[in-house]
C-alpha cells in the first residue's frame, strides 16, 4: 500500500462545475496535509495546507480532512480552464518531510 | 526576491557519464530538499538538508547519488556513474520551519536525459 494515494485520473470537469480532488493516507501520525498544483513542465506550488478536521476555505478552493477516515479532498468551485493541472497530494507526520501521492491530472473543459 | 535556482535546467549526457546538479535555495531558508520525478514513481524525496546537514537520505536510490550542501546558499546533487533509468526531473525545493506549516517553495527542476 502506498503511503499517499490519489486517483490518477485524468479528471474532466466542464467550466464553471465544482471539481473534486481525493486523496487518502496510510500513517495515521500525520499531522499536516497540503494541496500542491503543478502545470506542465512547470514545478509545484502550495495551494491549500490544513491540519484540523474539517473544511478550510481559501477562495474557490476548500480542503476538507478526515482524520477518522484518513481521507482528504480538494474541491474547486465555479472552475477555470486555468485550473487544468495536476494536483499532487502531500502529507506530514509534522517534521519537514512531505511525502507525495502520484497526482490526479485534472482537466477543466471550456 | 528571486526563487530557488537551479542549474543546469537540462542536462542530456551518455550513460556512465557524471552528473552534477546545482541548487541555490532563498535566502533565509534553513531547510533544502532534493526530489525526482517520473511518470512511473511521481516525486520522491531523494534527500533532506537542515542547517546544512544531512537529515534523512533514506529516498537516495543507491550509492551512485550523493549530495552535499557546503553552504547555507549552494546544494548538489551527484551522480556518478549515470545509468538511463535516471532520467528524470529533478527538483530542488527549500523552506524554513514555521510554527503553523511548512510551505516548500520549489525551483523550476533540471531534466536530466541519460543515452
Amino acid at each position: 500500500q502506498k503511503e499517499v494515494e490519489q486517483n490518477s485520473g485524468p479528471l474532466s470537469v466542464p467550466e464553471g462545475a465544482i471539481a473534486s480532488l481525493n486523496c487518502t493516507y496510510s500513517d495515521r501520525g500525520s499531522q499536516s496535509f497540503f494541496w500542491y498544483r503543478q502545470y506542465s513542465g512547470k514545478s509545484p506550488e502550495l495551494i491549500m495546507f490544513i491540519y484540523s478536521n474539517g473544511d478550510k476555505e481559501d477562495g474557490r478552493f476548500t480542503a476538507q480532512l478526515n482524520k477518522a477516515s484518513q481521507y482528504v479532498s480538494l474541491l474547486i468551485r465555479d472552475s477555470q480552464p486555468s485550473d487544468s493541472a495536476t494536483y499532487l497530494c502531500a502529507v506530514s507526520r509534522g517534521a519537514q518531510k512531505l511525502v507525495f501521492g502520484q497526482g490526479t491530472r485534472l482537466t477543466i473543459n471550456p | 526576491d528571486a526563487g530557488v535556482i537551479q542549474s543546469p535546467r537540462h542536462e542530456v549526457t551518455e550513460m556512465g557519464q557524471e552528473v552534477t546538479l546545482r541548487c541555490k535555495p532563498i535566502s533565509g531558508h534553513d531547510y533544502l530538499f532534493w526530489y525526482r520525478q517520473t511518470m512511473m514513481r511521481g516525486l520522491e524525496l531523494l534527500i533532506y538538508f537542515n542547517n546544512n546537514v544531512p537529515i534523512d537520505d533514506s529516498g537516495m536510490p543507491e550509492d551512485r547519488f550523493s549530495a552535499k550542501m557546503p553552504n547555507a546558499s549552494f546544494s548538489t546533487l551527484k551522480i556518478q556513474p549515470s545509468e538511463p533509468r535516471d532520467s528524470a526531473v529533478y527538483f530542488c525545493a527549500s523552506s524554513f520551519k514555521r510554527q503553523s506549516y511548512n510551505e516548500q517553495f520549489f525551483g523550476p527542476g533540471t531534466r536530466l536525459t541519460v543515452l
